[in-house]
């Protein structure tokens, strides 16, 4: 597509709850990322995923949370038994064959709201 | 340790007014810089980067922003503000042997009209 696609644009659920949250990065873009905004803080890094290699999950601060890629495009973040620190809007971005040192495209994020 | 820091966590300014975000990074590798705007309810869109050559850098929107090494900065200016630039701000540093961004925290712009 012509850019990075999110679905769905915002997602409440209650607490306890599993949700998964979808990127569609740019076609053709190898690399693809996912980062975590909390009000009023930056961007949290979770995980990196760059063509066949293995993600980098050095950023998901909990064993709750896990993403897959599949076929080198689409991916899923899902949040497991999900607490209300979760609460935040989830970023996705990907980046082309340049890599990650010329920038990212970013898509417009799910916000996620636990209840 | 690398880090970015944004000093200011909101700044207001009148429409017509100069305005300069300030934007400091530690990194050990040379590093290639970016300023980041987000507008409510949206993603995070490409302003400028700075990865060598001239240290003044312009961007969209009527933006720029220079890099001074000995000083560890990269200041994002704009010499008239319009009211639709009320936004947030993030100031981003990599390198070419890194796969990752470091953001800042932001810094919110408000505009009075």
């Amino acid at each position: 597509g012509a850019g990075v696609s999110q679905s769905p644009s915002n997602k409440v659920t209650e607490k306890g709850k599993d949700v998964e949250l979808r990127c569609d990065p740019i076609s053709g873009h190898t690399a693809l990322y996912w980062y975590r905004q909390s009000l009023g803080q930056g961007l949290e890094f979770l995980i990196y995923f760059q063509g066949n290699s293995a993600p980098d999950k050095s950023g998901l601060p909990s064993d709750r949370f896990s993403a897959e890629r599949t076929g080198g495009s689409v991916s899923t973040l899902t949040i497991q038994r999900t607490q209300q620190e979760d609460s935040a809007v989830y970023l996705c971005a990907s980046s082309g064959v340049q890599g990650a040192p010329y920038g990212y495209t970013f898509g417009s994020g799910t916000r996620l709201t636990v209840v | 340790a690398q880090s970015v820091t944004q000093p200011d966590i909101h700044i207001t300014v009148s429409e017509g007014a100069s305005l300069e975000l300030r934007c400091n990074y530690s990194y050990g590798a040379t590093p290639y810089l970016f300023w980041y705007v987000q507008s409510p309810g949206q993603g995070l869109q490409l302003l400028l980067k700075y990865f060598s050559g001239d240290t003044l850098v312009q961007g969209i929107k009527g933006f720029e922003a220079e890099f001074k090494r000995s000083q560890s900065s990269f200041n994002l200016r704009k010499p008239s503000v319009h009211w639709s630039d009320a936004a947030e701000y993030f100031c981003a540093v990599g390198s070419y042997n890194t796969d990752k961004l470091i953001f800042g925290t932001g810094t919110r712009l408000q505009v009075f009209p």
